[in-house]
């Protein structure tokens, strides 16, 4: 049962522009929301993360929306920029759980 | 460097061998967790230990094992292995109260092929 789906696995953009990356879950319970970036040979790499109480968080050109009613969270990088081209995967934990519950990832290639 | 260290970062082994991963957390967290990664699918969780204790279990198979010792590192131990237990073992870590944060530091992984 997948409980957090990302159901593009790539996206092309071009540099400069807005790169839109999606994520939906399925558990209610879920009140913690993070996106990690993974470049290859290396571990994700925390990148920006949302509580439910929030239906925004901005840090520099990084932006994650929340809405909760359609239980979908999305990832704005405003402008793209060719070393934002890496694997990026949605993640969620609920309160009192232990553990993050991972999406499949999108691979994000930025087109000089 | 994430401050997480995993080794090795690859190993290569047969099948039915035993192997065992290991993990330093980032100095001064108390919980360590396991994933795994499989050819382009996302990360599954594996177990989690908070201080020693085994704290959630995910779909780790029986014949998987792990511990956490008291200098906080971890091991992750793969018997029987099987073809299909190819796939990158990443470890994370992440602060114990009364911090709370919710950021596991993930370790650059270890590479597991099995053949």
């Amino acid at each position: 049962d997948q409980q957090v789906k990302q159901n593009s696995p790539s996206l092309s953009v071009q540099e400069g522009r807005i790169s839109i990356l999606n994520c939906d879950y399925t558990n209610s319970m879920f009140d913690y929301f993070l996106w990690y970036k993974k470049y290859p040979a290396e571990g994700p790499t925390f990148l920006i993360s949302i509580s439910s109480i929030k239906d925004k968080n901005e840090d520099g050109r990084f932006t994650v929306f929340l809405n909760k009613s359609a239980k979908h969270l999305s990832l704005h990088i405003v402008p793209s920029q060719p070393g934002d081209s890496a694997v990026y995967f949605c993640a969620a934990m609920g309160q009192g759980a232990q553990k993050l519950v991972f999406g499949q990832g999108t691979r994000l290639t930025i087109n000089p | 460097d994430s401050g997480v260290t995993q080794t090795p970062k690859h190993l290569i082994t047969a099948t039915g061998q035993r192997v065992t991963l290991r993990c330093s957390p980032r100095s001064g967290d108390l919980s360590v967790y396991w994933y795994q990664q499989s050819l382009d699918q996302g990360l599954q969780f594996l177990i989690q230990y908070y201080n020693g204790e085994e704290r959630a279990k995910g779909n780790i198979l029986e014949r998987f094992s792990a511990q956490q010792f008291p200098d906080l590192h971890s091991e992750l131990n793969l018997s029987s292995l099987e073809l299909g237990d190819s796939a990158l073992y990443f470890c994370a870590s992440r602060p114990g109260p009364p911090s709370g944060a919710n950021v596991l530091t993930f370790g650059a992984g270890s590479r597991l092929t099995v053949l």
